[in-house]
């Protein structure tokens, strides 16, 4: 299966803390996309990190790509309730360009206040 | 602002009425996706268009089509749905150039139930 991990499912967190969210795969990808989708609202792209990065920050967003484990991580420092959501890796695949992504189950992120 | 905008929001329908999910983007995108989300399974691809009179299948497409004859829309038809076609569906749309579509986030419309009895 080309689909990946991702733990935990899911996590609950009060406001203030950090929250770490995992992503494994299987096949080499071109790069890997972080993306949020709040409750009954479409995916919302939070930071693409290419293959040849090991590390992207965007705000209170830390991104980390380890190609050896074939691994990546989301970091979110600092939450707030407002955080709450599901969060998806998606890889986009090394072989061909057709664009497509392949979308990991999420991790289903509460942030109490 | 730059959005994708899919229609209806919601619909429920009954097996083999056809039916159509109409998508619009705003951003001049080339590229063009339809997904569904379904408990368990993630979002899967069901078609996608690279550019204008260009698609392809993605990981699930029986049961649907699309077209593209504008740049700007992408629509999904059900000939004739049925109920394992419940779900929600999303578009998406991207930047870049053929052969970098990959290299580019995707902008995702806020999605369509589809109820299907």
């Amino acid at each position: 299966s080309q689909q990946g991990e991702e733990d935990p499912q899911a996590l609950s967190i009060q406001e203030g803390e950090n929250a770490t969210m995992n992503c494994s795969y299987k096949t080499s990808i071109n790069n890997l996309q972080w993306y949020r989708q709040n409750s009954g609202r479409g995916l919302v792209h939070l930071i693409l990190i290419r293959s040849n990065e090991r590390e992207k920050h965007s705000g209170r967003l830390r991104v980390t790509l380890d190609t050896s484990k074939k691994s990546s991580s989301l970091l979110i420092t600092a939450s707030r309730a407002a955080d709450t959501a599901s969060y998806f890796c998606a890889r986009a695949l090394g072989s061909g360009n057709t664009g497509k992504l392949i979308f990991g189950q999420g991790t289903t992120l509460q942030v109490k206040p | 602002e730059a959005q994708v905008t899919q229609n209806p929001r919601y619909l429920i329908t009954v097996t083999g009425k056809k039916l159509t999910v109409t998508c619009s983007q705003n951003m001049n995108h080339e590229y063009m996706s339809w997904y569904r989300q379904d408990p368990g399974l993630g979002l899967r691809q069901i078609y996608y268009s690279m550019n204008v009179e260009v698609t392809d299948k993605g990981d699930v497409p029986e049961g649907y089509k699309v077209s593209r004859k504008e740049k700007r829309n992408f629509p999904l038809i059900l000939e004739s749905p049925s109920p394992n076609q419940t779900s929600l569906y999303f578009c998406a749309s991207s930047s870049g150039r053929m052969g970098q579509h990959s290299n580019q986030p995707q902008h995702f419309g806020d999605g369509t139930r589809l109820s299907i009895l």
